[in-house]
């Protein structure tokens, strides 16, 4: 089953534009994972923030988590055509030591040149 | 780091046969897992492997489904007895370490068709 979900389900923006996706949560966490998947491929790990962090950067990418409202957001600044893809947030629960991951269903991103 | 690799890429078979699946991890990577995933969701976590020991299944995986990691270097995923319900694409996972906070490398997937 699904941990949570992810909104909005699409997005569609120009290049230059940010593109804000947010994720929300069900159970207690070790940490949240981003990650990217082009059409046809496997998932690339983009970002991750551990529980008792709030807020990282990485190059364009910015992730926010708030534990208390069980809820995480991703920022891509200066979006670009070649971000187009579909974006997934994925929690590590803290019931687990295996690391398995529990996805969310996923945001598609379209950044228009 | 040549990535995790994944065969066959795309799999089309007829209901009742049998398929088997093979994911080869980055070579360093003690830990493996497959996932599933269907048209339009995020992928979904069917079992886990720690080097050899298969430590974890998801509920997801019937008895029809079975994976190994001999000797903790490759895995197979073997289908038995294919039903239309198993179209999906079937992803590959390798990470380092023991502890949690690892993110995961994933493999380009094997596509399963059922006719």
């Amino acid at each position: 089953s699904q941990q949570g979900e992810e909104d909005p389900q699409a997005l569609s923006i120009q290049e230059g534009e940010n593109a804000t996706m947010n994720c929300s949560y069900k159970t207690s966490i070790n940490n949240l994972q981003w990650y990217r998947q082009n059409s046809g491929r496997g998932l690339v790990h983009l970002i991750l923030i551990r529980s008792n962090e709030r807020e990282k950067h990485s190059g364009r990418l910015r992730v926010t988590l708030d534990t208390s409202k069980k809820s995480s957001s991703l920022l891509i600044t200066a979006s670009r055509a070649a971000d187009t893809a579909s974006y997934f947030c994925a929690t590590d629960v803290l019931s687990s030591n295996t690391g398995k991951l529990i996805f969310g269903q996923g945001t598609t991103l379209q950044v228009k040149p | 780091d040549t990535g995790v690799s994944q065969n066959p890429r795309h799999k089309i078979t007829k209901r009742g046969q049998n398929v088997t699946f093979r994911c080869d991890p980055i070579s360093e990577h003690n830990r493996l897992y497959w996932y599933r995933q269907t048209l339009g969701q995020g992928p979904e976590f069917l079992t886990y492997f720690q080097n050899e020991a298969q430590l974890e299944k998801s509920r997801l995986l019937s008895d029809r489904f079975s994976a190994e990691r001999p000797k903790g270097s490759f895995s197979t995923l073997e289908i038995q007895r294919t039903e239309q319900g198993d179209s999906a694409m079937y992803l590959c996972a390798s990470s380092l370490g023991t502890g949690v906070g690892q993110p995961q490398h994933f493999g380009d997937g094997t596509r399963l068709s059922i006719l």
